[in-house]
Order: structure tokens, then C-alpha cells, then sequence
């Protein structure tokens, strides 16, 4: 059965911390992998794809890499902000889509 | 643009009835994704679209649930009829050219059972 984990389960920072969030998953035949946010009562907000060719993205404070041979991706946040609370999922991307248990992230002033 | 447009943003309703979601995807997307989230079972796929035809739909979770999609620029998720198992969050998503593009989400219709 293909599994994502995603660790920490939550994690509560100060701003201005340099964050690490992981991604595990047990099939590395995958398409690509893809990072979402998601805010209390709303839907999700993609925020990096990497294609199965790509070892990285980076998008503003945000960076995600994955190394298909451990069956990892990480999405790291720099000078983390308290918009930047909320939960982070990871996608995983098969024959099918295959969503994480999340990282419910608190970043405080 | 709009982004993904989903309608009721809530719906309660007694066990029985029949439930009727709706979705508009982003213009120029031709695939369209139904999604289920639930405390205990997290992000589920239920099924997809390409070009309006359904692709997979092995998450369906059994007949009473059914999706349509007429025209590039509407789908609709009808459960009939309900249980109040089916409460949960549905969520719709597109994005173009499947699952190598970003997939984009509504906002979700929450559905409680009662």
C-alpha cells in the first residue's frame, strides 16, 4: 500500500526561525510530487511542484527537494512569519494521487 | 481569473436526501479532480476528468456517489442517498494537463449530514 508521511505531525516556532518539513514516501516510481498550504476553512494553495526530473523548486522564502531514491521531499521555509501558519501537505503523484497526514505549522511574534 | 468556483460552500441535510455538489474549474483546464476530507482519513481522491470523460473513479467510495461532467466548465458530485458517514469536506480542483501541472482548489463544500 503506497503511504506519505509527512513529519513533524505540528510544529510551533518563533518568526524569523529557518523551517524543515518532511515528506516520506514508500514508492519511488513516482510522477512528480507536489507542496500545498492549507488555511483553516479553505481549500488548498499549491505552492511547489517537482517533476520526478528535478531534484528541487524554490519559490521566495520557500525551497522543496526530493530524492526519489530515499523516498523523500523536504520543504524548507526560511525567516519563517506568522502568515506563514497554517497546515502543509505534500502530494504524491503515481498512477495515483496520494495526499500526506499534513504539518499543521504555528509560527508566533 | 476566478480560480475554482464550488457551490453550496455549506450544505446540511437530513440522511436520505440526495446531495447535489457543484464545481467550475479554471478556464482552459481540461482535467478536474473531486477530492473528500475527513479528520480521520485525511485528503482522499475520489475521481477524476480529463477532457470531461472520467479517468479513474476507484475512490468512489460505493454506488451512491456519483459524478458527472457535462461540459468543459461544470461537474457535479451527487451522493444518493446520504448517510451521515458522508460528512466531510469536498473539495474540486483542475489544473491543465494533469498531473503535470499545479493542481488549483475551490474552497471546498462542507457537508454535514445530520
Amino acid at each position: 500500500k503506497q503511504e506519505v508521511t509527512q513529519i513533524p505531525a505540528a510544529l510551533s516556532v518563533p518568526e524569523g526561525e529557518n523551517l524543515v518539513l518532511n515528506c516520506s514516501f514508500t514508492d519511488s516510481a513516482i510522477y512528480n510530487l507536489q507542496w500545498f498550504r492549507q488555511d483553516p476553512g479553505k481549500g488548498l494553495t499549491s505552492l511547489l511542484l517537482i517533476q520526478s526530473s528535478q531534484r528541487e523548486q524554490t519559490s521566495g522564502r520557500l525551497n522543496a527537494s526530493l530524492d526519489k531514491s530515499s523516498g523523500r521531499s523536504t520543504l524548507y521555509i526560511a525567516a519563517s512569519q506568522p502568515g506563514d501558519s497554517a497546515t502543509y501537505l505534500c502530494r504524491y503523484n503515481t498512477d495515483k494521487l496520494i495526499f500526506g497526514t499534513g504539518t499543521r505549522l504555528q509560527v508566533f511574534p | 481569473d476566478a480560480g475554482v468556483i464550488q457551490s453550496p460552500r455549506h450544505e446540511v441535510t437530513e440522511m436520505g436526501q440526495e446531495v447535489t455538489l457543484r464545481c467550475k474549474p479554471i478556464s482552459g483546464h481540461d482535467y478536474l479532480f473531486w477530492y473528500r476530507q475527513t479528520m480521520m482519513r485525511g485528503l482522499e481522491l475520489l475521481i477524476y476528468f480529463n477532457n470531461n470523460v472520467p479517468i479513474d473513479d476507484s475512490g468512489m467510495p460505493e454506488d451512491r456517489f456519483s459524478a458527472k461532467m457535462p461540459n468543459a466548465s461544470f461537474s457535479t458530485l451527487k451522493i444518493q442517498p446520504s448517510e451521515p458517514r458522508d460528512s466531510a469536506v469536498y473539495f474540486c480542483a483542475s489544473s491543465g494537463q494533469g498531473g503535470n501541472q499545479p493542481q488549483h482548489f475551490g474552497d471546498g463544500t462542507r457537508l454535514s449530514i445530520l
